[in-house]
């Protein structure tokens, strides 16, 4: 069985500072992990994704994310936030290398403070 | 076309009838997936296809769902005699293979049943 915990369902943050979006994964198989962002009124967008290669994954934006095995985790981080980046963003594991069955996270709202 | 285009956008229907969403997948594409989000939480699978075939419908919830793709390239995800609880976002995505991780997320349709 595979499952994602988002550790905050609302981080707010002052623009130009910096980014932390926490996940935590289990998974009985080697993950693939994902950070997808969802802007109102917009579909689902790919941030960047890890599949057993480099652990730290650079993504879209200034995003990046580190997969972590001993700790489960893979957080996304961005050094300087930016008002744009305002949106809720989602992390994402699926098994076996595919886009079958993508389990989701609840969800992370980050709110960008002027 | 350039993305994932999903019909319509929104969608009120009164309670006990029965509705279809549509999506056209990008162009090439093998797999198309099915998912309902629900408010304040992630996306959760419902279905997938590669070309013409439903590879797995485990994730539909009883037997009023009903999904296909008759020619490999547009779905159909039909609800029968809606309830309520139906009310979600309905969302497409499509990969270039079951075996490709990547996958392309449509804007969604908005369903709410009265």
């Amino acid at each position: 069985a595979q499952s994602v915990t988002q550790l905050d369902s609302h981080v707010s943050v002052s623009e130009g500072t910096p980014v932390l979006l926490r996940c935590n994964y289990s998974s009985s198989y080697s993950p693939s992990l994902f950070w997808y962002v969802q802007h109102p009124n917009k579909g689902l967008q790919l941030l960047l994704k890890y599949t057993s290669a480099a652990t730290l994954v650079k993504g879209i934006n200034g995003f990046e994310a580190e997969f972590k095995k001993s700790e489960t985790s893979f957080h996304l981080t961005k050094p300087s936030a930016h008002m744009s980046d305002a949106a809720e963003y989602f992390c994402v594991v699926t098994w076996g290398g595919s886009a079958r069955q993508l389990t989701f996270g609840s969800g992370t709202q980050l709110t960008v403070l002027p | 076309g350039a993305g994932v285009s999903q019909s319509p956008r929104y969608k009120v229907t009164k309670r006990g009838q029965d509705v279809a969403l549509r999506c056209d997948p990008i162009s090439g594409h093998v797999s198309l997936y099915w998912y309902r989000q629900a408010l304040g939480q992630g996306p959760e699978f419902l279905t997938y296809f590669n070309y013409e075939a439903q590879q797995d419908k485990s994730g539909l919830p009883n037997d009023r769902f009903s999904a296909e793709r008759p020619e490999g390239s547009i779905s159909t995800l039909t609800i029968q005699r809606t309830e309520q609880r139906d009310s979600a976002m309905y969302r497409c995505a499509s990969s270039l293979g079951s075996g490709n991780t990547e996958a392309f997320f449509g804007q969604g349709t908005r369903l709410t049943v009265v």
